[in-house]
């Protein structure tokens, strides 16, 4: 199986900042990655699909990159909604999910 | 609208067989495009993906459950049944059903809310 390995394992940043995550797969996965935003007591919520494409209804100060082994995810400015635990997900069968990355209020 | 719902028991023993439900509605597990998932979570801890079942019933399992794993659908009923036998102390997690909306095991686009299953004596 793939193993997706995300850093940083959590994050303090301030309303306003730039956050970048990075999430790398043991092999390559070409663009078959999704991010996920998950709240406290609440399911994952799909962000981006195919490393950069923006699931509807998301705020496009989310936004993914990368393709092979290397990906990341920005948001450009973070907001208080924002505060929250996000995973990569890599989409060859069978799916891997990333450890995870909390993003804390500084 | 698009949503999905678990149930099942709250509280297993160890060594009994789990078995979970979770009702769709919104679209039909029929739809070529669809699939639903099983994934869990334990507490404070990462996702784990668990099975698929596509619209043709072909099943997908996770490598290292696989022993323990069966999915089924019942497209009549709009539900998608796991079971996973021989319960330990270290399956107590929350489990969510999700969809997958483009024929592919890929991305998860709705999720349930999860239930959480704890396996205690």
């Amino acid at each position: 199986d793939i193993q997706m390995t995300q850093s940083p394992s959590s994050v303090s940043a301030s309303v306003g900042d730039r956050v970048t995550i990075t999430c790398r797969a043991s092999q390559g996965i070409s663009s078959w990655l999704a991010w996920y935003q998950q709240k406290p007591g609440k399911a994952p919520k799909l962000l981006i699909y195919a490393a950069s494409s923006l699931q509807s209804g998301v705020p496009s100060r989310f936004s993914g990159s990368g393709s092979g082994t290397d990906f990341t995810l920005t948001i450009s400015s973070l907001q208080p909604e924002d505060f929250a635990t996000y995973y990569c997900q890599q989409a060859n069968s069978p799916p891997t999910f990333g450890g995870g990355t909390k993003v804390e209020i500084k | 609208q698009v949503t999905l719902k678990e149930s099942g028991p709250v509280l297993v023993k160890p060594t009994e067989t789990l078995t979970l439900t979770c009702t769709v509605s919104g679209f039909s597990l029929s739809n070529a495009r669809m699939g639903v998932s099983w994934i869990r979570q334990p507490p404070g801890k990462a996702l784990e993906w668990l099975a698929h079942i596509f619209s043709n019933d072909e099943k997908s399992y996770s490598t290292s459950l696989k022993s323990r794993l069966t999915i089924s659908k019942d497209t009549s009923k709009s539900q998608v049944v796991l079971t996973m036998t021989n319960m330990d102390p270290v399956d107590t997690a929350t489990y969510y059903c999700a969809r997958t909306g483009s024929g592919y095991l890929s991305y998860f686009d709705y999720w349930g809310q999860g239930t959480l299953v704890t396996v205690s004596s």
